[in-house]
């Protein structure tokens, strides 16, 4: 599992809610990151950390938020989920200078 | 902020023929390009790397070439085989291990006919 547990798999979402996914890695990595995938397109980064209480904005932060109260955990929380929002998420770690590991991905779809 | 193209978004080949997919950076403070390999309904998984100090680097039937001063690199597999049908895609990231994330390509559908 490339070291790197994310939940759920999926998940359908209706406009309006809120809904946080769950990413957690037992590689004791400092970086950890969040990316979505949209149909066709490479991955974009929503958030990223490079260790416990330090986090800061990728390329598409809008409508999300993180926190990092662990070196282990990286939640991801989605308030107001927009139509926009549906996609697949990445989890994913790496140590200095070494490979990102990523998660299996949450499929998300906001209806 | 840094900006990856990858061409071609789809390219056929016959098995057993070579494959060749490039990447454009805009960053030249870029430092670490990575090339990852996603199966449908997969996760992506890092398949080879270079640093910006190696021109280039090979690991069986997968290379890559890197050059600095066009600001390109570029992906090759040879002896191409059906289990190497999937997305690639190129990365690119000025922070050496990625500390601050990757930008990634659009991908590159590669299709390998019997």
């Amino acid at each position: 599992n490339a070291g790197v547990t994310q939940t759920p798999k999926f998940r359908i979402l209706k406009i309006g809610q809120s809904m946080t996914l769950q990413c957690t890695q037992d590689m004791n990595h400092n970086y950890m990151y969040w990316y979505r995938q949209d149909p066709g397109m490479g991955l974009k980064l929503i958030y990223y950390s490079v260790g416990a209480g330090i986090t800061d904005k990728g390329e598409v932060p809008n409508g999300y938020n993180v926190s990092r109260s662990t070196t282990e955990d990286f939640p991801l929380r989605l308030e107001l989920a927009a139509p926009s929002q549906t996609s697949v998420y990445f989890c994913a770690h790496s140590n200095r200078g070494t490979e990102a590991f990523f998660g299996q991905g949450t499929r998300l779809t906001v209806v | 902020g840094e900006n990856v193209e990858q061409h071609p978004s789809t390219l056929s080949v016959q098995e057993g023929d070579s494959a060749v997919i490039k990447c454009t950076y805009s960053d030249s403070a870029s430092n670490y390009f990575p090339w990852y390999k996603q199966e449908l309904g997969k996760r992506p998984q890092l398949i080879i790397d270079i640093r910006s100090n190696v021109g280039e680097k090979k690991d069986q039937r997968i290379a890559v070439t890197l050059n600095k001063t066009a600001k390109h690199f570029s992906l090759h597999i040879t002896e191409t085989q059906p289990e190497d049908s999937a997305v690639y895609f190129c990365a690119a990231t000025r922070s050496g291990g990625g500390a601050d994330g990757l930008t990634f390509g659009k991908g590159t559908h590669l299709i390998i006919q019997p």
